[in-house]
């Protein structure tokens, strides 16, 4: 399996301008996760899926952040309008069953200017 | 105050040195817990999983006690890849992180 999927690795935008992470999850895996991790902060749970439905969106920051998971083997992290405190890792994770077994993708670097 | 919390270090330790991290977490109903690492610049991986029973794998052993909400993570005669972030995992519904242990393994 090659694992769970991540673009882009690295995001160069600027501020005001929309961005849209990607995650393959493995195949099979129930669950999806995506993480935010910053110095400050940390790693933080945003959203998760099961089943492909948003289960628990009370990480999201705010409105400028929405997430979709429109099959199994897909999900996007959409920013809009981006800024500059947004710039951190994200990262997506899938688990087979939500409390073993999570695998994460390698991340998106974002940088907003 | 934070759900997972870490001694963040850092931890500077020589070769061959046992080092012990320690994490304390605030969600009593918290179901199953782990120790993953993170190198720098990559994602977090799974280390191993924490039994109350206490585990070992290799030169690593971990601990939790339920009554203290307490976990523990016991690394024997380090090795210079060892040196990592280690983050404190613990799961009810979803994983919650600690802010991580940094551990820097000397020659």
């Amino acid at each position: 399996d090659a694992g769970v999927i991540q673009s882009p690795r690295h995001e160069v935008t600027e501020m005001g301008q929309e961005v849209t992470l990607r995650c393959k999850p493995i195949s099979g895996h129930d669950y999806l996760f995506w993480y935010r991790q910053t110095m400050m902060r940390g790693l933080e749970l945003l959203i998760y899926f099961n089943n492909n439905v948003p289960i628990d969106d009370s990480g999201m920051p705010e409105d400028r952040f929405s997430a979709k998971m429109p099959n199994a083997s897909f999900s996007t992290l959409k920013i809009q309008p981006s800024e500059p405190r947004d710039s951190a890792v994200y990262f997506c994770a899938s688990s087979p069953d939500g409390n073993y077994g999570y695998t994460f993708g390698s991340g998106t670097r974002l940088t907003v200017v | 105050r934070k759900e997972v919390e870490q001694d963040p270090g850092p931890f500077n330790v020589p070769e061959g040195a046992t080092v012990a991290f320690n994490c304390t977490y605030s969600n009593s109903a918290s179901q199953s817990f782990f120790w993953y690492r993170q190198d720098c610049r990559k994602e977090p991986k799974l280390l191993m999983s924490v039994y109350s029973s206490g585990n070992e794998d290799g030169r690593f052993t971990a601990q939790l006690n339920r009554a203290s909400q307490y976990i523990s993570l016991l690394i024997r005669d380090s090795k210079l890849s060892d040196s990592a972030t280690y983050l404190c995992v613990v799961n009810k519904r979803q994983l919650t992180f600690g802010s991580g242990t940094q551990l820097t393994v000397l020659p």
